[in-house]
């Protein structure tokens, strides 16, 4: 079945440090391609999505390219904040089982010191 | 944005007892609902898709008379957790799914999520 696998955290980054949080996905479909953050205590916001092969999604400042070739959808920032910190879920969306079910990832803990 | 509240953010209740969480998408109708169990530090867990006036899909390994959810409108879904013991203790979240219509359109937008504690 599809499945989402996400590097393991917890990732500590300084301020203004480069961010990758690795994804890869299985499919037997044509999935959709989600990012989505947890802060302490909360629900989940969509942070950016691709629908389709070479689509980037992007949002502030992250930014993630599904690519078909490698099934992978790599999470980055350039500079991160401490407010970033979070757990960031990757997810996939596969139509063709038809309510658009969300796989999700383990999570990853992503913690910005000052 | 696309709003999705739920109610209570958090509660408390004693073991037998049932507790009832609203999920309400506040600015567009939607057709589907998720409902999620998450425990500590771990991820999300799908327990049933609800469709608007019929009867929600549960997952395999939840029980459907523990567990009884409703999709009354399209703007609201409700999750009774009934006879609640500790073991169901945990964040409950439910997502909406907007339908724009067209391949890998339909986003889900999640709610804040209900803390329930089984005493």
């Amino acid at each position: 079945g599809d499945s989402v696998t996400q590097m393991e955290g917890p990732v500590t980054l300084s301020e203004e440090a480069f961010l990758t949080i690795n994804c890869t996905y299985t499919a037997t479909g044509y999935p959709s391609l989600f990012w989505y953050v947890q802060y302490p205590g909360e629900g989940l916001q969509l942070l950016l999505k691709a629908t389709k092969a070479d689509d980037k999604g992007s949002n502030k400042g992250f930014e993630a390219t599904y690519r078909k070739e490698t099934t992978s959808f790599h999470l980055e920032k350039g500079s991160v904040q401490v407010s970033d910190s979070a757990v960031y879920f990757c997810a996939l969306s596969d139509p063709s089982g038809g309510y658009n079910k969300l796989i999700f990832g383990a999570g990853t803990r992503l913690a910005v010191h000052p | 944005g696309a709003v999705v509240s739920q109610h209570p953010s958090w509660v408390i209740c004693k073991s037998g007892t049932s507790v009832k969480i609203e999920c309400r998408s506040l600015d567009f109708q939607a057709t589907t609902m998720f409902w999620y169990r998450q425990f500590p530090k771990q991820s999300l867990m799908l327990m049933a898709t609800s469709n608007e006036g019929s009867k929600a899909t549960y997952e395999q390994g939840v029980e459907k008379d523990k567990f009884l959810i409703n999709h009354a409108s399209l703007t609201l879904s409700t999750l009774t957790v009934t006879s609640a013991h500790p073991e169901d203790s945990s964040f409950y979240i439910c997502s909406a799914q907007e339908r724009k219509g067209g391949r890998g359109a339909n986003t889900q937008y999640f709610g804040p999520g209900t803390r329930l504690t089984v005493l």
